[in-house]
This record gives structure tokens, sequence and C-alpha cells, in this order.
């Protein structure tokens, strides 16, 4: 069974720009969580989503946006970038959410100058 | 806000020996912990996970214990190879009755191995 895929890999982009990433759940999965990741920061939650619906957010402002689709398919989207988004933007995938085993894609690095 | 701590950011282990990663967390009502290995480059790798009415869970190689008196969780690699060389990150999950909420998850600890 295939793995979480993310694109792109990498990413750069200016600041006050958008960008809009992308995550393949392993099939069958649901649930598709976003995580970013940073040397300061670690790994922070950013939100979940589960059957196109947003169920769990983390503290993270409205500039970080989701979606899910019909297909479990999922995108994040971050506008007006600031120089502190330039991080590894995980996601990870799991049946029914993260009471149990969520698996995580390679991420993608978003470099922002 | 509570989260979840590694003790150690750096361990350095001989090719051979049995490694022991520390975590304490901070939230009681967690019931569900993960380790997750990050390889250069690469998302977290599910290692082995828990739940809080179990103590000890052993995988290949690896054992996961959790002591919820004092919250402490650790991850033991038995014979650690080459192969172990990673990043280590402990992560709890509160399940909230609505849909769990996201992963914490804890700084993270550099298991070095030297041969």
């Amino acid at each position: 069974k295939a793995g979480v895929t993310q694109t792109p890999r990498y990413l750069i982009k200016t600041r006050g720009q958008q960008v809009t990433l992308s995550c393949s759940p392993i099939s069958g999965h649901r649930s598709v969580s976003w995580y970013q990741q940073t040397p300061g920061q670690g790994l922070q939650f950013l939100f979940e989503y589960f059957s196109e619906t947003q169920r769990n957010k983390g503290n993270f402002p409205g500039r970080f946006s989701g979606r899910q689709f019909s297909n479990s398919r999922s995108e994040m989207n971050v506008s007006t970038l600031e120089l502190g988004d330039s991080a590894l933007y995980l996601c990870a995938s799991s049946l029914q959410g993260a009471e149990e085993t969520q698996y995580f894609g390679p991420g993608t690095r978003l470099l922002v100058l | 806000g509570e989260s979840v701590g590694l003790h150690l950011p750096t361990l350095s282990v001989q090719e051979g020996d049995n490694s022991i990663i520390n975590c304490a967390y901070s939230n009681s009502a967690s019931d569900y912990f993960i380790w997750y290995k990050q390889e250069s480059g690469k998302g977290p790798q599910f290692i082995i996970d828990i739940r809080s009415n179990m103590d000890k869970r052993q995988g290949q190689r690896v054992t996961v214990l959790l002591n919820k008196t004092v919250k402490h969780l650790s991850l033991q690699i038995a014979a650690t190879q080459p192969g172990d060389s990673a990043v280590y990150f402990c992560a709890e999950s509160l399940y909230s009755g609505g849909g769990a909420d996201g992963l914490t998850f804890g700084k993270g600890t550099h298991l070095i191995i030297q041969p």
C-alpha cells in the first residue's frame, strides 16, 4: 500500500505571497492532519480533517487554512506569508484520527524569503 | 499549555549496546502515546505505540514503557545499529470524545551511534 504523499517537496516563496500544499493520504484513511516543524518550536499541530470537515485546530493564526476533498486528499493554504512560516510542513493520515496511529508523509520544505 | 518533553536532546551510544530514550509528559489525561523516528530529510516514521491501560509493549528490538504514576514514557532499543541513528520523538494524544486532538510532540532526542 502506498504511503502518504506530499507535493511539492520543496518550495520557495517571498513574503506576502500565498502557498498551497497538497497531501494524499494512505488509501482508506479518512483522517488527515497537518503539522508544522521548525527547529525552534518543534512539531506543532495545525489542524485535522475528517470526512471533509475540520475537526480539530491547533494554535495557529487564520492565515493557515485547509480543506479536504471527498477522496480524502487534503490541501493546506498559507496566505500572506511571513519569514517565520519557513518550515517543514508534514501531513499525516490515519483511519479515524489521532487516537490511533498516524502515518506521516515526507513533508514539504517551505522557504520564505 | 501542557506538552510532552524529553530529558536529553542528544544521546550517544556504542553500536551493539542498548539505548534508552526518555520522555516526560504533563497531561495526565492523555491516553495514547507514540514513538516516532525521524531521519534527516524524511517525515516521522512510526515505531511503536502504547495506550494508557498498558505499562509495557514490545516490538521488534523496541520496547515502550509507560509509568503513569510519574508521567514518564521511555523507548528502549536493543542492540543498537547504525541505522537507528535519527531523532526520536515521543508524542501524546488526548482523546476529547469528538475526535482526538492532534498529537503533541516532545522536542526530540538525537540518537548518535558510535562504531
